[in-house]
C-alpha cells in the first residue's frame, strides 16, 4: 500500500522561527511536491523536486526553501516563521520516466498534511 | 498554460438525492484528468481518473465522471449522496507527457450534506 508521511499534523511556531516540515514516501518516486492549501485558494504549489537534489521552483516559493537529500524525503523550509505562513501544508510524490505504465502517469499521492500556525 | 475550473465553491444537497461537480479544463494536448477528495483535515485522495479510452470513468466509494472533448469537461457524478461523501473535491488535469511537471488544480468544490 503507497504511502506518504508527514512529520507532524499539527505545529505551532513563533514568528521568526526556522520551521522544517518533514515528508517521506515508501513508493520509490522520483517527483515529489509541497503545497499549501487556504480556504478558497486551493492548493498552491510551493515547491517541486524530480530527482534528488533538484528542485523547481512553484507558483508561490517566496519564504520558502527545501531540501532533497534522499529520494524518499523532501523537507520543507521556512527560515523565518510569519504569521501569513500560518497554512495547511500538503506533500504529495509521483512516479515518472518510461517506465511508468500510463494509466499511472501524472497521479499523485498525498499525505495527511500538517497544520501550521504562526504565532 | 493549463487550468482548472470549478464553478461551484460550495454546493448543498439533501443525503439520497443526485450530486453533479462541475469542472472546465483548459489543456492543449490531450490531458489526464483526476477527481480527489478531502475529508475534513485529511489529505486528498484519488476517486478517479481519465487517461485514455472509454470516456465514462468509474470511481470508488461509487462515484462516476464523464470526459466530454467538445466542452473541455469532467463532471463528477454520483446518484445517490450519503452524509459521509461531505467533503472538499478537486479536480486537476496533467498530460501523458507530464513526466516530472505537477498537476494543475482547480480551487475546489466544498459538498455539504443535509438530512
Amino acid at each position: 500500500d503507497v504511502k506518504v508521511t508527514q512529520s507532524s499534523r499539527y505545529l505551532v511556531k513563533r514568528t521568526g522561527e526556522k520551521v522544517f516540515l518533514e515528508c517521506v514516501q515508501d513508493m520509490d518516486h522520483e517527483n515529489m511536491f509541497w503545497y499549501r492549501q487556504d480556504p478558497g485558494l486551493g492548493l498552491r504549489l510551493i515547491y517541486f523536486s524530480y530527482d534528488v537534489k533538484m528542485k523547481e521552483k512553484g507558483d508561490i516559493p517566496e519564504g520558502y526553501s527545501v531540501s532533497r537529500e534522499k529520494k524518499e524525503r523532501f523537507s520543507l523550509i521556512l527560515e523565518s516563521a510569519s504569521t501569513n505562513q500560518t497554512s495547511m501544508y500538503l506533500c504529495a510524490s509521483s512516479s515518472a520516466g518510461e517506465n511508468v505504465a500510463p494509466r499511472d502517469r501524472g497521479e499523485q499521492y498525498f499525505g495527511p498534511g500538517t497544520r501550521l500556525t504562526v504565532t | 498554460a493549463q487550468s482548472v475550473t470549478q464553478p461551484d465553491i460550495h454546493i448543498t444537497v439533501s443525503e439520497g438525492a443526485s450530486l453533479e461537480l462541475r469542472c472546465n479544463y483548459s489543456y492543449g494536448a490531450t490531458p489526464y484528468l483526476f477527481w480527489y477528495v478531502q475529508s475534513p483535515g485529511q489529505g486528498l485522495q484519488l476517486l478517479l481518473k481519465y487517461f485514455s479510452g472509454d470516456t465514462l470513468v468509474q470511481g470508488i466509494k461509487g462515484f462516476e465522471a464523464e470526459f466530454k472533448r467538445s466542452q473541455s469537461s469532467f463532471n463528477l457524478r454520483k446518484p445517490s449522496v450519503h452524509w459521509s461523501d461531505a467533503a472538499e473535491y478537486f479536480c486537476a488535469v496533467g498530460s501523458e507527457f507530464s513526466g516530472n511537471t505537477p498537476l494543475v488544480f482547480g480551487k475546489g468544490t466544498r459538498l455539504s450534506v443535509i438530512a
